[in-house]
């Protein structure tokens, strides 16, 4: 099972409003990312987990806050976003993040997000 | 800067065509290069490539690494209306105390009938 789920599927929030995304896997991988991706682009690495903790943080506006409760679960919490942050938002898990690895990345549906 | 390219940006072909499509590379201390489909929604994984393993094939589908080129090719034979989609290249390569893929800007392939 190589599955990756997020939720919501779609979202359209104001530029006002909180709102958080979710993203889950049960594959037992210590590694999670998410990706921003706009119309036509390719995805754009936002943050890293390994092991629960951020690893890598693409320079990203604050508005957007990642955390990971635990192993499996992955959360980006949204703050007073613009709408030039309307885009695919995928999450992926993978095996390892070490220095050393060659562990294949596995991405979740997404979630379309709308910011009016 | 790490950097991957893809070419062609886009690609028409017929059904029944085989295409290649090809992607290189500039990273410091490559790991390996990954290959995905994607469609309307997320990336779907099709190979992943190695310094130990340079060459799968899956159906229809086949890719080649060339370490010393530093590219890759994607080929599809015998190519189906199915097989409409962008195709993305990503090598994995450390960053800092992890490791990260960089996409290159994707193949958008249409295949008609």
């Amino acid at each position: 099972d190589t599955e990756v789920t997020q939720t919501p599927k779609h979202l359209v929030m104001g530029m006002t409003n909180k709102k958080s995304l979710k993203c889950e896997q049960h594959m037992g991988h210590r590694a999670m990312y998410w990706y921003k991706q706009k119309a036509k682009k390719p995805p754009e690495l936002m943050f890293v987990y390994s092991y629960e903790k951020l690893s890598i943080n693409e320079s990203v506006p604050s508005r957007f806050s990642p955390e990971c409760p635990n192993s499996s679960l992955l959360n980006l919490h949204l703050h007073a976003l613009q709408p030039e942050d309307s885009a695919l938002y995928l999450c992926a898990s993978s095996q390892d993040v070490s220095l050393a690895s060659t562990d294949t990345q596995y991405f979740g549906p997404g979630t379309r997000l709308t910011v009016l | 800067e790490d950097k991957v390219v893809q070419s062609p940006l886009s690609l028409v072909v017929h059904e029944g065509d085989t295409v290649t499509l090809n992607c290189s590379y500039e990273v410091t201390n490559f790991r390996s290069l990954l290959w995905y489909k994607q469609e309307k929604k997320a990336p779907t994984f099709l190979f992943m490539l190695t310094s130990s393993g340079i060459e799968k094939k899956s159906g229809r589908l086949s890719s080649i690494l060339d370490k010393k080129e530093l590219s890759s090719i994607l080929n599809i034979t015998a190519t189906q209306t199915g097989d409409s989609a962008i195709y993305l290249c990503a090598v994995l390569h450390p960053a800092g105390t992890a490791s990260k893929l960089t996409f290159g800007t994707g193949t958008r392939l249409q295949v008609t009938l």
